[in-house]
């Protein structure tokens, strides 16, 4: 089945404590993308690739890591979490930058205290 | 800057057609896309225009107006399934910047 998968689906995890969420998609997709999303803003991109070893910064990266050592995998990073990071995250994919219709994981809520 | 203008909040009853519009200030603009998200899912692709004028996928239709920069989504003959929030997103060169979503609530 032709996926997104993102692990963990819930954390809560405390301030300072470095994690990382991992992304992995099964369709040979070029552009893989991070976004957050909270109440009443929508989604926003935090950080996209356009294949290995090519990522670039969103409209939100501060706070954020990524990488793109392999084409279907794209994990983010936190190096210092801060309460102002908890948030619903979306993993997605598309097949190359061209190609509009992206794919979305089914999200982690990463809750810091 | 860049920012997205679209209603928050949309009511309508089953069998209606309701249009949700989308108004946009970007640097560049390559397209504009619309998504679907059900309470708890993962948002879902609905359509993507480039080129002005209509974009139709069954119920489903889509306009843009770029000497405008606005475009609606409409949705017809409205199912109570069609309950959800629902947001347009501009493709700014390689990035994608999202609206802040329209909640649809569709009633019997």
């Amino acid at each position: 089945e032709a996926q997104v998968t993102q692990n963990p689906r819930y954390l809560i995890t405390v301030t300072g404590k470095k994690l990382t969420v991992t992304c992995s998609q099964n369709m040979n997709h070029e552009y893989m993308s991070w976004y957050r999303q909270d109440p009443g803003l929508g989604l926003r991109q935090i950080y996209y690739s356009m294949n290995v070893e090519v990522t670039d910064k969103g409209d939100v990266p501060e706070g954020y890591k990524v990488s793109r050592k392999e084409k279907r995998n794209f994990p983010l990073i936190l190096e210092s979490p801060s309460p102002n990071q908890t948030s619903l995250y979306f993993c997605a994919s598309s097949l190359n930058r061209g190609r509009h219709e992206q794919y979305f994981g089914p999200g982690t809520r990463l809750t810091v205290t | 800057g860049q920012s997205l203008e679209q209603p928050s909040e949309v009511t309508a009853v089953e069998g209606a057609i309701v249009q949700i519009n989308c108004t946009y200030q970007t640097s560049g603009f390559y397209g504009l896309s619309w998504y679907q998200q059900h309470d708890g899912g993962a948002p879902t692709f609905l359509s993507y225009n480039a080129l002005d004028g209509l974009e139709e996928t069954g119920r489903f239709s889509s306009f843009l107006s770029r000497s405008d920069s606005y475009g609606y989504l409409l949705l017809q003959e409205l199912q109570m399934k069609d309950s959800a929030s629902y947001f347009c997103a501009v493709h700014n060169t390689d990035k994608l910047i999202f609206g802040t979503g329209t909640r649809l609530q569709v009633f019997p």
